[in-house]
């Protein structure tokens, strides 16, 4: 089992929609949850990152997380061409000695 | 945000001769640097972590003495490619955190092609 799994894509979505991408981890003990997009060519850009459990909301995202399923997710509201990137899941193992990034979803906004 | 600069962003060589790829972190002080490779439509593959004043922790697969990775300040990680071959080309990607390892800042990446 991968230490931090997502969906590869590509998932494709309506300009406008919600793009929801998901994120599950390994490390139960895992203290900090990150969402970096990258586009192709460049390195990540850090959009958001969560602690607790429950939403945090910045702007369009909306990071969720749920410690007792091992989940994470990022939801983009009124999604725009801009958006489209692919989005890399990273979290602090238990240890805090390392940040670990899952394989990334490809997301791709049809106008 | 915080700032993380890497140097070069592109660099071609030719197959035996060693790239040194710089990482600085100018407005925080970088406790611990991470260097990444990544291939084409790939993910993020950590290649060794590093604190500062100390050896650097490398993963399983990746070879030290081809990857020489000094992190001697709380500003700079250098990351040196020895006897590059067609093969170690990539995208290197630095990051780092400070103290309170809140967060994770990346380089702009250096593009490696070994001919």
């Amino acid at each position: 089992q991968k230490e931090v799994e997502q969906n590869s894509g590509p998932l494709s979505v309506p300009e406008g929609a919600i793009a929801s991408l998901n994120c599950t981890y390994s490390d139960r003990g895992s203290q900090s949850f990150f969402w970096y997009r990258q586009y192709s060519g460049k390195s990540p850009e850090l959009i958001m990152f969560i602690y607790s459990n429950g939403d945090k909301e910045d702007g369009r995202f909306t990071a969720q997380l749920n410690k007792a399923s091992q989940y994470v997710s990022l939801l983009i509201r009124d999604s725009q061409p801009s958006d489209s990137a692919t989005y890399l899941c990273a979290v602090r193992n238990s240890s805090a000695s390392k940040i670990i990034f899952g394989s990334g979803t490809r997301l791709s906004i049809r106008p | 945000g915080a700032v993380v600069s890497q140097h070069p962003s592109r660099v071609i060589c030719k197959s035996g001769t060693s790239v040194k790829i710089e990482c600085r972190s100018l407005d925080f002080q970088a406790t611990t640097m991470f260097w990444y490779r990544q291939f084409p439509k790939q993910s993020l593959m950590l290649m060794a972590t590093s604190n500062e004043g100390s050896k650097a922790t490398y993963e399983q697969g990746v070879e030290k003495d081809k990857f020489l990775i000094n992190h001697a300040s709380l500003t700079l990680s250098t990351l040196t490619v020895t006897s590059a071959h067609p093969e170690d080309s990539s995208f290197y990607i630095c990051s780092a955190t400070d103290r309170s390892y809140e967060k994770l800042f990346f380089g702009s990446g250096t593009q490696l092609s070994v001919l």
